[in-house]
């Protein structure tokens, strides 16, 4: 089944103390990216890779950082955590570039969130 | 700076209705707008995507309509049901060497039985 992974699916943590949310996709995407959903602000885009040792800063980055050692991972690391950070973390995927003629749809894939809560 | 965002943030419709759902960007270098739909507990799903040098684009009971004089985007569901229910984002992109998507802050689509 074609899907994108996350984990954990739930985390509550300290400020401060370096955590990892893992994203993974069996799709062969070159495409993923890394948002956070907070209410009243949508869906905001963290960070983005568009191949393996190639990632960019989306809208806000501040805070984060990616790694794309393999095509199928993506993790997001947040060094030293802060409230601020408390949100619903959503890892997406897609072959890319989105706005190229391809004939079939980019279908942009999303994991089913991790809820992290910083204390 | 360059946004996207929705004219009405919640919307509540009668099942078998047609359910309308607007988007207004301000970015007049995006050319690849995409529709998602999110269920409670669920991430994003991609409903339907338009790129710039459309103006329409049908899928199955969705139609999407881009008019980029004004720039707007709509989304319109035929003959809603009550799994529609979700709230749907608008999402764009601006091209070039740019690929970061922007989302709006999404429409809550109720319907009722």
């Amino acid at each position: 089944e074609a899907q994108v992974t996350q984990n954990p699916r739930y985390l509550i943590t300290v400020t401060g103390k370096k955590l990892t949310v893992t994203c993974s996709q069996n799709m062969n995407h070159e495409y993923m990216s890394w948002y956070r959903q907070d209410p009243g602000l949508g869906l905001r885009q963290i960070y983005y890779s568009m191949n393996v040792e190639v990632t960019d800063k989306g809208d806000v980055p501040e805070g984060y950082k990616v790694s794309r050692k393999e095509k199928r991972n993506f993790p997001l690391i947040l060094e030293s955590p802060s409230p601020n950070q408390t949100s619903l973390y959503f890892c997406a995927s897609s072959f890319l570039p989105l706005t190229t003629d391809r004939s079939s749809t980019d279908t942009q894939y999303f994991g089913p969130g991790t809820r992290l809560t910083v204390l | 700076g360059e946004s996207v965002g929705l004219h009405l943030p919640t919307l509540s419709v009668q099942e078998g209705d047609n359910s309308i759902i607007n988007c207004a960007y301000s970015n007049s270098a995006s050319d690849y707008f995409i529709w998602y739909k999110q269920e409670s507990g669920k991430g994003p799903q991609f409903i339907i995507d338009i790129r710039s040098n459309m103006d329409k684009r049908q899928g199955q009971r969705v139609t999407v309509l881009l008019n980029k004089t004004v720039k707007h985007l709509s989304l319109q569901i035929a003959a809603t049901q009550p799994g529609d229910s979700a709230v749907y984002f608008c999402a764009e992109n601006s091209g070039g060497s740019n690929y970061k998507l922007t989302f709006g802050k999404g429409t809550l689509l109720t319907v009722n039985p």
